[in-house]
């Protein structure tokens, strides 16, 4: 069945630096591509989405890549902040609706001060 | 204010015990969606529904039941729960395409299956 990979499990980076965490997805009838961000103890929510008709989109200290042919999507996160810690999950779902939304297992990012 | 909201928020049952935890959103939202979330594995959707009396199956379907008999609510039903059900599981809702596709999360419902 379709499935998303999702790497590094754990990362832990200095106050400031980058973090980049990196997503591969098998369904190649993809083309939506969220990612959440869940605090401890609280729900997920969605911090960025790009969708396959672009390549990259970024948002302030947060951007998402696709490179489609390799099916690969990763986030980008610059100068890094404590309240950047959180697990992190990216998805994959088709069509231009939201339909089955597969998720990776999620990489548990430490920022540290 | 927007909300999805579930219940109940905790829950300890014993093997083959019939519950249903409730979901209802206030957004007129189309699609609504049921996750788990297990150590190591993320979200695994359960399932999904487009809309009213639409449903269908997502990655790990068996042992739950739905049912979509108005927009708002969205119940998950376990017939008969096992402890491999024990898990935190999370409803979410969402706009159709064409809309701000922002996937609203409920605050999670922790399921103890003894």
């Amino acid at each position: 069945g379709e499935n998303v990979e999702q790497h590094p499990s754990t990362l832990s980076v200095q106050e400031g630096d980058s973090a980049v965490i990196k997503c591969t997805y098998s369904d190649s009838a993809s083309n939506y591509f969220p990612w959440y961000k869940q605090e401890l103890g609280k729900r997920p929510q969605l911090i960025i989405d790009i969708r396959s008709n672009v390549g990259e989109k970024k948002d302030q200290r947060i951007a998402v890549t696709l490179n489609k042919t390799a099916k690969h999507f990763s986030l980008h996160i610059t100068e890094t902040q404590p309240e950047d810690s959180a697990v992190y999950f990216c998805a994959a779902s088709r069509g231009t609706s939201y339909d089955k939304v597969i998720f990776g297992p999620g990489t548990s990012l430490s920022v540290i001060p | 204010e927007a909300q999805v909201t579930q219940n109940p928020r905790y829950l300890i049952t014993v093997t083959g015990k019939k519950l249903t935890v409730t979901c209802s959103q206030n957004m007129n939202h189309e699609y609504m969606s049921w996750y788990r979330q297990d150590p190591g594995l993320g979200l695994r959707q359960i399932y999904y529904s487009m809309n009213v009396e639409v449903t269908d199956k997502g990655d790990v379907p068996e042992g739950y039941k739905v049912s979509r008999k108005e927009k708002r609510n969205f119940p998950l039903i376990l017939e008969s729960p096992s402890p491999n059900q024990t898990s935190l599981y999370f409803c979410a809702s969402t706009p159709l395409p064409g809309l701000k596709e922002t996937q609203y999360f409920g605050p999670g419902t922790r399921l103890l299956v003894l």
